[in-house]
Formats: structure tokens, sequence, C-alpha cells
């Protein structure tokens, strides 16, 4: 069965600090990934999205890489701030009956430290 | 626009009891999703409509759940009998091409 593996301890770094989260998925293989951030209390929020024949997506300073090969997609915010602190949802889609079906990781929880 | 909105915002029910959640979708937007989202399961697909017609229901636990859009601005998610195991929070969301735009969440507890 389809499985997405994100990082599910939270991730503490220092306020500058580039931070990376890790999405890795097994048994599919999605034609396009998204990544989300969540805060507390609050509905996901939408922030990139990337296609698989796409290495690398870059928005202000958010990075999002996909290697298919690995079956891993990487999310880098460089030049942190306590702002970004949130929860972070990796969101594959494979292509089921005709439609794009998303499924959502567990999600990495990031506290950048001031 | 306001964004996908959702209504209750929190639900308190006893176990037995029916609830019905509401969803009013951003305009415009064609298809839409509603999720449940616990601490060991995260974020849950229940099911997805297009065009106001239900696509993939794969995912709604039992028939103790059902879910209608009549209309493009409007869909219920609603469930009877409850059970202390419902105890989630429930997303509506909608999206015109691939990202979703999510709603709120209605915080439901079953007791």
């Amino acid at each position: 069965s389809q499985k997405i593996e994100q990082n599910s301890e939270a991730l503490n770094i220092q306020e500058g600090k580039t931070a990376t989260l890790t999405c890795n998925y097994t048994n599919y293989s999605p034609a396009y990934l998204q990544w989300y951030r969540q805060d507390p209390g609050r509905g996901p929020v939408f922030l990139l999205l990337i296609r698989e024949n796409e290495k690398e997506k870059r928005k202000e300073r958010l990075k999002v890489t996909f290697d298919t090969t690995l079956k891993q997609s990487l999310f880098h915010i460089t030049a942190s701030q306590p702002a970004d602190s949130a929860t972070y949802l990796c969101a594959p889609l494979r292509n089921s009956g005709g439609y794009q079906k998303v499924t959502f990781g567990i999600g990495t929880k990031l506290q950048v430290i001031p | 626009d306001a964004g996908v909105i959702q209504s209750p915002r929190h639900e308190v029910t006893e176990m037995g009891q029916e609830v019905t959640l509401r969803c009013k979708p951003i305009s415009g937007h064609n298809s839409l999703f509603w999720y449940r989202q616990t601490m060991m399961r995260g974020l849950e697909l229940l099911i997805y409509f297009n065009n106001n017609v239900p696509i993939d229901d794969s995912g709604m636990p039992e028939d103790r759940f059902s879910a209608k859009m009549p209309n493009a601005s409007f869909s219920t998610l609603k469930i009877q009998p409850s059970e202390p195991r419902d105890s989630a929070v429930y997303f509506c969301a909608s999206s015109f091409r691939i990202e979703q735009y999510f709603g709120p969440g209605t915080r439901l507890t079953v007791t």
C-alpha cells in the first residue's frame, strides 16, 4: 500500500539557519507533490507544488526538490524566522480513477528558536 | 472572497446523536473535499466531489457517514449515529486546479 513518511519528531533550529524537512514515499509514483503549512487551530495552507519532471522549485525563501528515483522530496526554508514555526505537510498526488488523488503525510513540526 | 466557510466551528454532542457539518466552498471552485484530522492518523480524505458529483468516497469510514453536495455552493457531512471515536477535526477544502484551499475546520467532540 502507498505510504508517506515525514520526520515524525519535531525539528528545532536556530533563527537564521536553513530548515530541511524530508518526505519519503513508497509503493507509488506521484505525478505531483505539494507542501502545505498548518498552524495550530487552522486548516492547512498551500505553499508549493512540484511536478515529477521538475527537480527543484523555489518561492522566496522556500525551495522544494523532487527525486523520483529516491522517492523523496526535500523542503527547505532558508534564513528561517520564528514566524516559520508551524507543521509542514507533504502531499503527493497520484492518478486514481482519472483524477489526481492527494494523500497527506502526518507532518513535521518545525520550531524556529530566536 | 471569504475563503472556505465551515460551520459550526465547534460541536459537542453525545454518543448516538446526529451531527451535521456544513461547508461553503470558494466561488468558482469545482472540486470539494472533506477530510478528518486526528493526532494518530493525520489528515485523511473522506470524500471528493467534482462538479457536485461524488467521485471518490473510499475514505468514508462506514455507513454512519454520509455527504451531500446539492449545489456548487454548499455541502454537508452527516454522522448518524455519532460515536466517541468520531471525535476529530473535520476540514472542508475546495479547489479549481490542484492546490486546495482549506476551511478553518469543525472540532467535533462526541462524549
